[in-house]
C-alpha cells in the first residue's frame, strides 16, 4: 500500500506570494491533517478534513488555508507569505471512518516551504 | 487548552544505558501516540496507548501511560546508535485533533 505522498518536497517563495501544497492520502484515508513544524514552536496543527468539510482547526491565522476533493486529496493554501511561515508542512491521514482506537495519523514526507 | 510538555528536550546518552523520557498532559485525553522522527524525515508512529496502565514495547523501547497522573514515559532500555533520533508524545480527545509535545533529540553515543 503507497504511504502518504506530499508534492511539493521543497518550495522558496518570496514574502507575500501565495503557496499551494498538495497531499494524497493512503488509498481508502478519509481523513486528512496538517501540521506546520518549525524549530521554535515544534509541531502545530493546522486544521483536519474529511470528506471534504474541515472538521479541525488550529490557532493560525485565515492566511492559511485548506481544501479536501472528493478523492481525499488535500490541498493547503497560505496567502501574502511571511518570513516566519518557512517551516516543514506535513500532512498526515488515517481512516476517519469507522473510528478504531488504535487507529493512528501515518504522516506524509514533508513539504519544506522556505520563504525569502 | 490542552498542553503537553516533554522532558528532557535533548538526551545525550552512551550505547548500551538506560533513560526514561516523560511525557505530561494538561487535561484528560482519550488516547496518547509517540511518534519517532529521524532528521530530515517523516514521523513513524511507534505507540499508541488507549487507557490507564497500558505498556507497550517494542523491541527495546517501552511505552506506559498514567491517565490519573497524565504521565506517558518511554524507556529505553541498552540503547544502540540506532535509536538516535527525536521522539514525540502526542495527545488527542477523540477530535482528530493531535497536540504534540515539544520532542526529545535523543542521540546514543557509541
Amino acid at each position: 500500500k503507497a504511504g502518504v505522498t506530499q508534492t511539493p518536497r521543497y518550495l522558496i517563495k518570496t514574502r507575500g506570494q501565495q503557496v499551494t501544497l498538495s497531499c494524497s492520502p493512503i488509498s481508502g484515508h478519509r481523513s486528512v491533517s496538517w501540521y506546520q513544524q518549525t524549530p521554535g514552536q515544534g509541531l502545530q496543527f493546522l486544521f483536519e478534513y474529511f470528506s471534504e468539510t474541515q472538521r479541525n482547526k488550529g490557532n493560525f491565522p485565515g492566511r492559511f488555508s485548506g481544501r479536501q476533493f472528493s478523492n481525499s486529496r488535500s490541498e493547503m493554501n497560505v496567502s501574502t507569505l511571511e518570513l516566519g511561515d518557512s517551516a516543514l508542512y506535513l500532512c498526515a491521514s488515517m481512516p476517519g471512518t469507522v473510528f478504531r482506537l488504535t487507529d493512528t495519523q501515518y504522516f506524509g514526507p514533508g513539504t519544506r516551504l522556505t520563504v525569502l | 487548552e490542552l498542553k503537553v510538555e516533554q522532558n528532557p528536550l535533548f538526551l545525550s546518552m552512551q550505547e548500551g544505558k538506560n533513560y526514561t523520557i516523560y511525557c505530561n498532559y494538561s487535561t484528560t485525553s482519550d488516547r496518547l501516540y509517540w511518534y519517532r522522527q529521524d532528521p530530515g524525515k517523516s514521523l513513524e508512529s511507534l505507540f499508541v496507548l488507549l487507557s490507564n496502565g497500558a505498556v507497550k514495547q517494542e523491541g527495546r523501547l517501552m511505552a506506559s501511560l498514567d491517565t490519573k497522573a497524565r504521565l506517558s514515559t518511554l524507556h529505553i532500555t541498552a540503547a544502540v546508535h540506532d535509536l538516535s533520533a527525536t521522539y514525540f508524545c502526542a495527545v488527542d480527545r477523540g477530535t482528530y485533533k493531535y497536540i504534540f509535545g515539544t520532542g526529545t533529540r535523543l542521540k546514543v553515543l557509541a
